[in-house]
């Protein structure tokens, strides 16, 4: 696609629901990092796949949040038992291959407000 | 381990002043370093980056020098314009691990006309 793709844009839930992002990276983007902005903590890094594996998971909160990227395109966060403090924006970005010299392109997030 | 510290907003300017939103860095070796912007309800854009020390990165009449010996890469402008309102975000890419971006609090900046 034209950018990042992120579905829902937003999403209301009952603290102890499970809930799925997803994430659509741009066309030939090999490499797909998930952060969450919240008021609290500012921008914080979650995880980082290339290719459909990751080899920077360090920044996951919990064992409740999860992710996969399946074919090398679409990836899924899924944060399980929902609490108040999960509530931010959680903004997917990706880029051509990973390291520095790749540009990394966000989407517009996904606001979550667990009630 | 590393950390961006930057200037704390709101920051709000006339048409046509001169910008400097200030940011410093705590790294090991050589990190990478950006400036990020997110106008109001679009998502983050890369605004400028520059990769080694007294690289300077320039994009929109926006510039920002890394500076090894000050650890900093303050973003300065000459002429902003209402349409700069938005928030700046001061980053960096760690030398360890190239495909994480440890970002600063943000600055939100608004002009009046």
């Amino acid at each position: 696609g034209a950018g990042v793709s992120q579905s829902p844009s937003n999403k209301v839930t009952e603290k102890g629901k499970d809930v799925e992002l997803r994430c659509d990276p741009i066309s030939g983007h090999t490499a797909l990092y998930w952060y969450r902005q919240s008021l609290g903590q500012g921008l914080e890094f979650l995880i980082y796949f290339q290719g459909n594996s990751a080899p920077d998971k360090s920044g996951l909160p919990s064992d409740r949040f999860s992710a996969e990227r399946t074919g090398g395109s679409v990836s899924t966060l899924t944060i399980q038992r929902t609490q108040q403090e999960d509530s931010a924006v959680y903004l997917c970005a990706s880029s051509l291959a990973s390291g520095t010299g790749n540009i990394q392109y966000f989407g517009a997030g996904t606001r979550l407000s667990v009630l | 381990g590393d950390s961006v510290t930057q200037m704390e907003g709101p920051v709000t300017l006339s048409e046509e002043a001169f910008l400097t939103i200030n940011c410093t860095y705590t790294a090991t070796g050589y990190p990478s370093l950006f400036w990020y912007v997110q106008y109001p309800g679009e998502g983050l854009q890369l605004l400028l980056k520059a990769t080694k020390a007294d690289d300077k990165g320039s994009n929109k009449g926006f510039e920002a020098t890394y500076r090894k010996e000050t650890t900093s890469f303050h973003l300065e402008k000459g002429s902003v314009q209402v349409s700069d309102s938005a928030v700046y975000f001061c980053a960096l890419s760690p030398y360890s691990s190239a495909s994480k971006i440890i970002f600063g609090s943000g600055t939100r900046l608004s002009i009046r006309p």
